[in-house]
């Protein structure tokens, strides 16, 4: 079985500083990984995904993110962030194998002041 | 723009009474995905259907909720009775299993759900 960490429950920054949130994972089958972003009032959209081949992938909004196979993580990262990027970001992984369920992780709620 | 399309968007019924929601998966898509988001849960699996077969519930109360998909192009989820604890936003997202993976999940703009 595969599990998700989202190691930050809650990140403020300033507008136009950096950001970087954080997802571990662990499984022991090959993995594809998803960060989803969930604006106020709606449902879970994809940010970006990785399936294979390089492990930094970008997504949309200036987002990026890492697939570091050692250390099971996949973290997300924009170099500089916007006041409408204040959402909940979800990183989620499916194990390979025939286990086809998404597990997600618990959420970091990013919040982007002025 | 293919979507999940989601109804009702909002629901405010009474204790005890039959609720059912419905889902418009994306054409195409095998997979069917039940969820509930509470602020003190977070993001639930109440169900899982692949080629419209339910492979998983495990997640659902069992005696009071039930989840069918009649057709592809439609999915139901049932609670009967409701009670005050449900009171949450359901999410139905659908997608595609390729090999053996499950890939990205499209997700509805959810069923907000408030039992008195």
């Amino acid at each position: 079985a595969q599990s998700v960490t989202q190691l930050d429950s809650q990140v403020p920054v300033f507008e136009e500083a950096p950001v970087e949130l954080r997802c571990n994972y662990s499984s022991s089958v090959s993995v594809y990984l998803f960060w989803y972003v969930q604006y106020p009032n709606q449902g879970l959209q994809l940010l970006l995904k990785y399936l294979s081949g390089s492990t930094l992938v970008k997504g949309i909004n200036g987002f990026e993110a890492e697939f570091n196979k050692s250390q099971t993580s996949f973290h997300l990262r924009k170099p500089s962030v916007h006041i409408s990027d204040t959402a909940e970001y979800f990183c989620a992984v499916t194990a390979g194998g025939g286990s086809y369920i998404p597990t997600f992780g618990r959420g970091t709620s990013l919040i982007v002041h002025p | 723009d293919a979507r999940v399309t989601q109804t009702p968007r909002h629901k405010v019924t009474e204790m005890g009474q039959e609720v059912t929601m419905r889902c418009q998966p994306i054409l195409g898509h095998n997979t069917v995905f039940w969820y509930r988001q509470t602020m003190m849960q977070g993001l639930e699996l109440l169900a899982y259907f692949r080629n419209r077969a339910p492979l998983d519930d495990s997640g659902m109360p069992k005696d009071r909720f039930s989840a069918e998909m009649p057709d592809a192009t439609l999915a139901t989820l049932k609670i009967q009775p409701s009670e005050p604890r449900d009171s949450a936003v359901y999410f139905c997202a659908s997608g595609l299993v390729r090999g053996q993976f499950q890939e990205t999940q499209y997700f509805g703009p959810g069923t907000r759900l408030l039992v008195l």
